[in-house]
């Protein structure tokens, strides 16, 4: 049973338009959410995080909304940049474990 | 943040031998993890590595298949034992933060033959 679902395999934005990626699980005791990029033979680079106490991190271009009621959580970059084409992951941990539980992740191709 | 290294970077075994896999880390963290990525699929913990004691494995993993050294507070070691090649995937260390985060290697590729 998937904890954490990505549900769109792939998506593909214009360049400078907004990227939204969406993420969303089933156990409530998560507390703790994080969005991955990972380029194909390198590990996952960390971007943001948001813990259940917020509904909204912002760190530049990258905005994670979480809403706790609907199990549900997003990333908007904006703009969109070529650079950003890559695989998003999110995850979550709880339960003061750290073990992190990540999505299937989104493919994301961003066109110039 | 942290910076962190694995060795090797990629490798290919023959069927029935064993590899091991180091991570190294540029300060002392308290948390140490492995991961594993199968072709196509997440990436998913096969354990803890905790400084001083045993390993902390999830359900579908054991120490006799993936037995996990961590001398210090910097290093930690993964062996992959008997390979096969299901055993085929790319195996990330991590490290948690203070602040909660999680930062990961740049990976080792395992091509087992």
């Amino acid at each position: 049973d998937q904890q954490v679902k990505q549900n769109s395999p792939s998506l593909s934005v214009q360049e400078g338009r907004i990227s939204i990626l969406n993420c969303d699980y089933t156990n409530s005791m998560f507390d703790y959410f994080l969005w991955y990029k990972k380029y194909p033979a390198e590990g996952p680079t960390f971007l943001i995080s948001i813990s259940s106490i917020k509904d909204k991190n912002e760190d530049g271009r990258f905005t994670v909304f979480l809403n706790k009621s609907a199990k549900h959580l997003s990333l908007h970059i904006v703009p969109s940049q070529p650079g950003d084409s890559a695989v998003y992951f999110c995850a979550a941990s709880g339960d003061s474990s750290y073990k992190l539980i990540f999505g299937s992740g989104t493919r994301l191709l961003v066109r110039p | 943040s942290a910076v962190i290294s694995q060795k090797p970077s990629r490798d290919i075994c023959q069927r029935g031998t064993s590899l091991t896999i180091q991570c190294q880390v540029d300060s002392q963290v308290t948390m140490m993890f492995w991961y594993r990525q199968q072709p196509g699929q997440s990436l998913t913990l096969i354990a803890t590595a905790n400084q001083g004691s045993e390993a902390t494995y999830e359900s579908g993993f054991v120490i006799d298949k993936f037995p996990i050294s961590r001398p210090n507070l910097t290093f930690s070691t993964l062996t992959v034992s008997n390979m096969s090649p299901e055993d085929s995937s790319i195996y990330l260390c991590s490290v948690l933060t203070g602040v909660g985060e999680q930062y990961f290697g740049p990976g080792t590729r395992l091509t087992v033959t």
